[in-house]
């Protein structure tokens, strides 16, 4: 079935260092994907998405391309922010079920 | 528009008795979702509705878990009896037309079973 494999976290990093957190898929057919962030005490909320191959999702200096070739949508920042620590989500839209499908999380810790 | 509403934030009780969660979605979004978060399992999709009817409850755990949408406006995830192993964060999240759209979340109900 579907599902959506994401790096093991923490991610310990330095402000305005470089993030990826890497994120490969397995589908049927062509789900859209997605990145969500989770911060302390709250529920998850929209970062970015992608509905097609070769599109780029943006949004608060995150990015991620849809790669269909490497079933991959990693997630990169140029510069973190101490705010930018949170759980970051990956997850994919399963079109025939109608079930988006979140993998396990990735939690990002940013020291100032 | 307050987003989706949960309540209680916060629920304690002792194994065997009945737990009711609720969530009150955003107005005129047609799909409403049931996730549970663990450390061990992450985030599980228990069961969806669209236009208030159950259109997948394949994750739901067991026959001791129940959710209804009695209308548009109004869900309850009950776990009866509650154990233990239920202990982790409920979050109702609402969408316009399906898993498809950006989802909704609520700020989740932790629920702790003695």
């Amino acid at each position: 079935g579907n599902s959506v494999t994401q790096m093991e976290g923490p991610v310990t990093l330095s402000e305005e260092a470089f993030l990826t957190i890497n994120c490969t898929y397995t589908a049927t057919g062509y789900p859209s994907l997605f990145w969500y962030v989770q911060y302390p005490g709250e529920g998850l909320q929209l970062l970015l998405k992608a509905t097609k191959a070769d599109d780029k999702g943006s949004n608060k200096g995150f990015e991620a391309t849809y790669r269909k070739e490497t079933t991959s949508f990693h997630l990169e920042k140029g510069s973190v922010q101490v705010s930018d620590s949170a759980v970051y989500f990956c997850a994919l839209s399963d079109r025939d079920t109608d079930k988006l499908i979140f993998g396990t999380g990735t939690r990002l810790q940013v020291f100032p | 528009d307050a987003g989706v509403i949960q309540s209680p934030r916060h629920e304690v009780t002792e194994m065997g008795q009945e737990v009711t969660l609720r969530c009150k979605p955003i107005s005129g979004h047609n799909s409403l979702f049931w996730y549970r978060q663990t450390m061990m399992r992450g985030l599980e999709l228990l069961i969806y509705f669209n236009n208030n009817v159950p259109i997948d409850d394949s994750g739901m755990p067991e026959d001791r878990f129940s959710a209804k949408m009695p209308n548009a406006s109004f869900s309850t995830l009950k776990i009866q009896p509650s154990e233990p192993r239920d202990s982790a964060v409920y979050f109702c999240a609402s969408s316009l037309r399906g898993a498809g759209e950006k989802l909704f979340f609520g700020s989740g109900t932790q629920l702790s079973v003695l």
